[in-house]
């Protein structure tokens, strides 16, 4: 069936440090990849998402990029502040039978 | 603000009880997904209704239930709780039935069984 997974956390990094977060995915077809974020006490939301491979999602100066051959959908940002501390979940959505599929979740936490 | 809202924010009961969560999605979505996030299974993907009907399934328990109204609002019946049943419920809705839509999440109710 499919599936995702995620680095584990936490990953604690300094201000304007580069982050990479990895995300692999097992899929039959070509399912749709995102990357959510959790603020603390908030409800998930969209960061990114790319539809077909190849594609490159992008906010807020984070990047992913739907590599097919790899599986993998990795998340980076050049400069990450404290305001990014948060959990981020990497997730597949299945183009035939809608199921979301999310990962564990990474938590990121930036020191000034 | 998703738009998404549920009710309530907190709720507190015993072994055994039945509980209703309730969610209203942003206006003009007609998916609703319910998610449970506990500290050792992450998130799990329970159930989606699609404008009234089941779309999909996940790991949804025999005790736990849910439907969608005709106004589009959902809601997320569970019972015989257990302590294990403690944990968030995320409602999330999209405004289609397909899986490229972004999916917008409530606030959560955080259920807690003693």
């Amino acid at each position: 069936g499919n599936s995702v997974t995620q680095m584990e956390g936490p990953v604690t990094l300094s201000e304007e440090a580069f982050l990479t977060i990895n995300c692999t995915y097992t899929a039959t077809g070509y399912p749709s990849l995102f990357w959510y974020v959790q603020y603390p006490g908030e409800g998930l939301q969209l960061l990114l998402k790319a539809t077909k491979a190849d594609d490159k999602g992008s906010n807020k100066g984070f990047e992913a990029t739907y590599r097919k051959e790899t599986t993998s959908f990795h998340l980076e940002k050049g400069s990450v502040q404290v305001s990014d501390s948060a959990v981020y979940f990497c997730a597949l959505s299945d183009k035939r039978t809608y199921k979301y599929i999310f990962g564990t979740g990474t938590r990121l936490k930036v020191l000034a | 603000d998703s738009g998404v809202t549920q009710t309530p924010k907190h709720l507190i009961t015993a072994t055994g009880q039945r509980v209703t969560l309730r969610c209203s999605p942003r206006s003009g979505d007609l998916s609703v997904y319910w998610y449970q996030q506990s500290l050792d299974q992450g998130l799990q993907f329970l159930i989606q209704y699609y404008n009234g009907e089941e779309r999909a399934k996940g790991n949804i328990l025999e005790r736990f239930s849910a439907q969608q109204f005709p106004d589009l609002h959902s809601e997320l019946n569970l019972s015989s709780l257990e302590l294990g049943d403690s944990a968030l419920y995320f409602c999330a809705s999209s405004p289609e039935g397909t899986s490229v839509n972004t999916q917008y999440f409530g606030p959560g109710t955080r259920l807690t069984v003693l």
